[in-house]
């Protein structure tokens, strides 16, 4: 059974870079079938993808973060990781990370971390 | 970017009903649609993808419907692990995949 869990610092101070890890067991993150991707939920509000990243490292942002996201994967590890720069409250979400099938279907987010929650405060 | 918009914002029904949630898209996504259960503290589950194709293990109380910009999702005989969050997805416009913004189904 895929497992995905979130870590990382739950409190990160204003302008400074928000860095979680996601860690992938009971599949390989080297899979040729898979995107593995970062979506957040800010407080009272709706899901959010932030992007995505194969394998290669071949990666995707949504636009509206994309100056300040880096996603990046470390295949030795099973892990991959975000890197938000320059937080504001804005930042302040549950983050979780997904699984996201190359096809049969191709979009959907098929497994799912528990989420962390991060608040960016002083 | 296409907007997703869910209704209501929050359903209550009683046990053993029947539950229907709405997913509206801002422009067509064809039948590229999925649906997705959150229970507090637990990651979110994978229901129905392609609009009503319902994933592996989900029970057959689950149903989704619809194309284009209208789709449902339908809950038969609601049972108590039921009462949850409810988020549709479109993912049509690769990669900018968008959500809804969620459904609670709660107790009557």
């Amino acid at each position: 059974q895929l497992h995905l869990q979130e870590s990382g610092p739950g409190l990160v101070k204003p302008s400074e870079t928000l860095s979680l890890t996601c860690t992938v067991s009971g599949g390989s993150i080297s899979s040729t079938s898979y995107h593995w991707g970062w979506i957040r939920q800010p407080p009272g509000k709706g899901l959010e993808l932030i992007g995505r990243i194969y394998y290669s490292g071949s990666d995707y942002y949504n636009p509206s973060l994309k100056s300040r996201v880096t996603i990046s994967v470390d295949t030795s590890k099973n892990q991959f990781y975000l890197k938000v720069r320059s937080v504001t409250a804005a930042d302040t979400a549950m983050y979780y990370c997904a699984r996201i099938p190359l096809d049969g279907p191709s979009g959907v987010f098929d497994y799912w971390g528990q989420g962390t929650l991060v608040t960016v405060s002083s | 970017e296409i907007v997703m918009t869910q209704s209501p914002a929050t359903l209550s029904v009683s046990p053993g009903e029947r539950a229907t949630l709405s997913c509206r898209a801002s422009q067509s996504v064809g039948s590229n649609l999925a649906w997705y259960q959150h229970q507090p503290g637990q990651a979110p589950r994978l229901l129905i993808y392609d609009a009503s194709t319902r994933a592996t293990d989900i029970p057959a109380r689950f149903s989704g419907s619809g194309s284009g910009t209208e789709f449902t999702l339908t809950i038969s005989s609601l049972q108590s692990e039921d009462f949850a969050v409810y988020y549709c997805q479109q993912y049509n416009t690769w990669p900018l995949y968008t959500f809804g913004q969620g459904t609670k189904l709660d107790i009557k």
